[in-house]
Parts: C-alpha cells; sequence; structure tokens
C-alpha cells in the first residue's frame, strides 16, 4: 500500500458526459501528479499540482482539467469524453515539487466511455 | 531531445534463469532516475532511483546499476511472482518532469 488513495476505482459512462477522479496524496506529501495509461500503452503525464499550484502541464486535452486543493487533495474533471479517452487514470505524490525525490502510485481509476 | 529507451519489450525467463533488463537514456543532466514495478491494472510500485554513475542498488533479487547512458535492472534466480512490467524513468535537469520508457514484460515461467 503506498498510502495514495484513489476513487473511484472504476467508473463506466457515455459519451459526452463529464466525470470527476479523486486522489489523496500520502500524508506529508505535496506534489500530485496525473497520469494516463491505455490499454498496453505506456505512463502519459498529464499534470502536476505542488501546494495547491499548478507546476507542469503534459499531454493533456483542453477537455480534461485538474486542480489541488487547500487539503492537498486533487481532483481530474474529463469532460465531454469520448471513447478514446477509456483508460487507467492514476495519481502519484512525492515530497518535493523539482528534486528527484521518488513518486508514488495510487491504485488508479479504470474508466470505461460506452 | 530527452528520451528514454527499454529493452527488451518482453522477456520470457524460466525460473532461476538471471537476465537483466536495460534502460538507455539520452537527457541533458541527468538528476535521477527511477525504477518501477508494475503490476497488471495495478499502479507503478516505487523499486529504485539512482542519481550518479556506478551507483547500485538492491533490494531480495534486484539489483539495479547506472552507467552515464544505461541503467540495468539485474534479477538474480527469478520467481513466477517476479512477473510484472519493469518501468523505467528519468528526471532530467532540463525538465522537472519524469520521462518514461514503455517498459519491460517480464513473465518468469514455472
Amino acid at each position: 500500500d503506498s498510502g495514495v488513495t484513489q476513487t473511484p476505482k472504476h467508473l463506466i459512462t457515455a459519451t459526452g458526459q463529464r466525470v470527476t477522479l479523486r486522489c489523496s496524496p500520502r500524508s506529508g506529501d505535496l506534489s500530485v501528479y496525473w497520469y494516463q495509461q491505455s490499454l498496453d500503452q505506456g505512463l502519459q503525464f498529464l499534470i502536476h499540482y505542488y501546494n495547491g499550484e499548478e507546476r507542469a502541464k503534459g499531454n493533456i486535452l483542453e477537455r480534461f482539467s485538474a486542480q489541488q486543493f487547500p487539503d492537498l487533495h486533487s481532483e481530474l474533471n474529463l469532460s465531454s469524453l469520448e471513447l478514446g479517452d477509456s483508460a487507467l487514470y492514476f495519481c502519484a505524490s512525492s515530497v518535493a515539487d523539482r528534486t528527484p525525490y521518488e513518486q508514488y502510485f495510487g491504485p488508479g481509476t479504470r474508466l470505461t466511455v460506452t | 531531445e530527452d528520451q528514454v529507451t527499454q529493452s527488451p519489450e518482453a522477456l520470457r525467463l524460466q525460473e532461476g534463469e538471471s537476465s537483466s533488463l536495460n534502460c538507455s537514456y539520452t537527457v541533458s543532466g541527468l538528476r535521477g532516475l527511477f525504477w518501477y514495478r508494475q503490476d497488471p491494472g495495478k499502479g507503478p510500485e516505487f523499486l529504485f532511483t539512482l542519481y550518479s554513475a556506478g551507483e547500485e542498488k538492491e533490494k531480495e533479487r534486484l539489483k539495479a546499476t547506472l552507467t552515464k547512458k544505461e541503467s540495468f535492472l539485474h534479477i538474480t534466480a527469478p520467481k513466477p511472482e517476479d512477473s510484472a512490467t519493469y518501468l523505467c524513468a528519468v528526471q532530467a535537469r532540463s525538465n522537472y518532469q519524469l520521462i518514461w520508457g514503455a517498459g519491460t514484460k517480464l513473465i518468469i515461467k514455472p
């Protein structure tokens, strides 16, 4: 158990809908990262927050957005969902933002868009 | 351009047959190299961090080594439970975000 929690574990929804994925980082970690992993694909970095502030964006679509709240939990919002958005979405946390500290991953949310 | 390449894509071994996985990187200054293990449908599990050439780290049957151009994950006398995808990631001085390799899928047959 990494100490990172994600809810829900599974989500099935229809095209065009909007969903919110939630992540709670490990106690003491200030950074939260979001990744997307499609079937048999590598990890695609989406976005990074540190202590409530956006630090970096990766391959994140305009239909996707995220935020980190004062209690450090984070939410990833996915809107106007398409079939191709079906994937595993992982949240990871780390102590710092720029120094090379390891990231600890949550169990993921499996999103299925039908 | 910063890049990480893992090889082979897949590796099938008999139980007890030792081997190595490779992670080659091209980055403008290495800040750290990370190894993770990922089981199907699960989140990656952190294994090692290496910071400089010549560094080695061990954990049970796994040993990670680092040179200026690549890292190896050596697995000694593997067991079926070592079957997983092993991911390598690099943090470069030019970009604080991790650059991920595509992974090596390791299958250990009893």
